[in-house]
This record gives C-alpha cells, sequence and structure tokens, in this order.
C-alpha cells in the first residue's frame, strides 16, 4: 500500500478563492482525521469519519471550513473563501477500525494564502 | 486548555548521549500515550506507544516511561544518533475514539 495520499502538496491561492484538499486513506482504514499543524496552534484535530460518517467536527475553526467523505477511499477539506490565517499544513491521517489504535499520516498539504 | 504539555520545546544533544522528552496531560480518561516523529516535510509517524497498565515499554534505544499518580509520561532516546534529530510530539487518545490530542512539539537536534 502507498499509504495515505494527500494532494496537493503545495498551494498557493488567493485570500477569498476556494480551496480544496484532497485524501486518499489507506484501503480498509474505517477512521480519517484531518489535521492542521501551524507553529502558533502545534497539531490540532480539525474532524474525523469513521466509516465515512463524520463523528466529531468540533474542531473546524469556521464555517468556511467543510469536510466529506463521500466513500471510503476519498475525503476533502474545503476552505471557501480562504484567509491568510488558514495557511498552515494540512494532514490526513487514517487508522484502522479493528485491532490497531495507530494513525498513519499522510505527507501534508502545505496551504499557503496570500 | 491545553490537555497535554510538552518540554522541552528544543533539545541538543551530543552523539552517544540521552535525550528525554516529557509530557503530562490532565484528562485521567486518555488510556494511550503515543509518541510520534516527524521529519521536515513529511508527516508524523508512530515512533512508540503505550497503555496505562504498564510503568514502561522499550523498542531498541526507544522508552517509554509512564507515571499514572503523577499523570505524566517521557520519552528517552538512548546512545542518541545524528538520524534522530526530528520533531518529536507526545500525544494522548481515549476509549474508542481514535482522535489523538498533540503535545506542542520538541525540535531534536543530536550533534555528530
Amino acid at each position: 500500500d502507498a499509504g495515505v495520499i494527500q494532494s496537493p502538496r503545495h498551494e498557493v491561492t488567493e485570500m477569498g478563492q476556494e480551496v480544496t484538499l484532497r485524501c486518499k486513506p489507506i484501503s480498509g482504514h474505517d477512521y480519517l482525521f484531518w489535521y492542521r499543524q501551524t507553529m502558533m496552534r502545534g497539531l490540532e484535530l480539525l474532524i474525523y469519519f469513521n466509516n465515512n460518517v463524520p463523528i466529531d467536527d468540533s474542531g473546524m475553526p469556521e464555517d468556511r471550513f467543510s469536510a466529506k467523505m463521500p466513500n471510503a477511499s476519498f475525503s476533502t477539506l474545503k476552505i471557501q473563501p480562504s484567509e491568510p490565517r488558514d495557511s498552515a499544513v494540512y494532514f490526513c491521517a487514517s487508522s484502522p477500525g479493528q485491532g490497531g489504535t495507530e494513525a498513519f499520516f499522510g505527507q501534508g498539504t502545505r496551504l499557503t494564502v496570500v | 486548555q491545553q490537555q497535554v504539555k510538552q518540554s522541552p520545546q528544543s533539545l541538543i544533544v551530543q552523539k552517544g548521549g540521552i535525550s528525554i522528552i516529557n509530557c503530562a496531560y490532565e484528562n485521567t480518561a486518555f488510556d494511550y500515550f503515543p509518541w510520534y516523529q516527524q521529519f521536515p516535510g513529511k508527516g508524523p509517524a508512530l515512533l512508540i506507544a503505550i497503555r496505562p497498565d504498564v510503568s514502561e515499554k522499550k523498542e531498541g534505544r526507544f522508552t517509554i516511561s509512564f507515571n499514572k499518580s503523577a499523570k505524566q509520561f517521557s520519552l528517552h532516546i538512548m546512545d542518541s544518533q545524528p538520524g534522530d534529530s526530528a520533531t518529536y510530539f507526545c500525544a494522548a487518545s481515549k476509549g474508542s475514539a481514535r482522535q489523538l490530542t498533540f503535545g506542542s512539539g520538541t525540535q531534536l537536534t543530536v550533534l555528530p
């Protein structure tokens, strides 16, 4: 397995534009997480899914952020409209449902909003 | 409220030395405590993890020490190597929920 795959690796966009980040979890994993990493706030959980259903979105900072998981192999995190303070590295991670608690992280998407 | 506090923020160790990173947690419901290692430009990767029913877990040069009464746990890296230079995060989670609460991270530099 290639691991958790995120795209794009880097995204530069102008303030006010819509941004969509994509994630393909490891096949067979039941849990999918979106984390954001910044110097000021460290690694913080935004939302997570179990079997494609959003379980906890309390970490989503504002209504400008939304996440979907239409099927077991794909998830998106959308920011609309984007703001400079959204600049961060966004990580997707997946975790197996049974017999394992390890979260496997993707390589992240570095988002810069100018 | 920061639920997992990590120290130090940065650490410089000579090759062959011992690196020690400490974490303290507040929520007594936490029952899984992993350490993640992150290299620049990469995502965090699990290094070692412990549950509170044991006080110590060792994997190669890496050891977690766990003190349930003090709500503290630490990572010890023995015989530190330049290749260990990375950012280390402690984390915690509880029950069937899988979401991780991370510490603020420690940037470790091992000098050759």
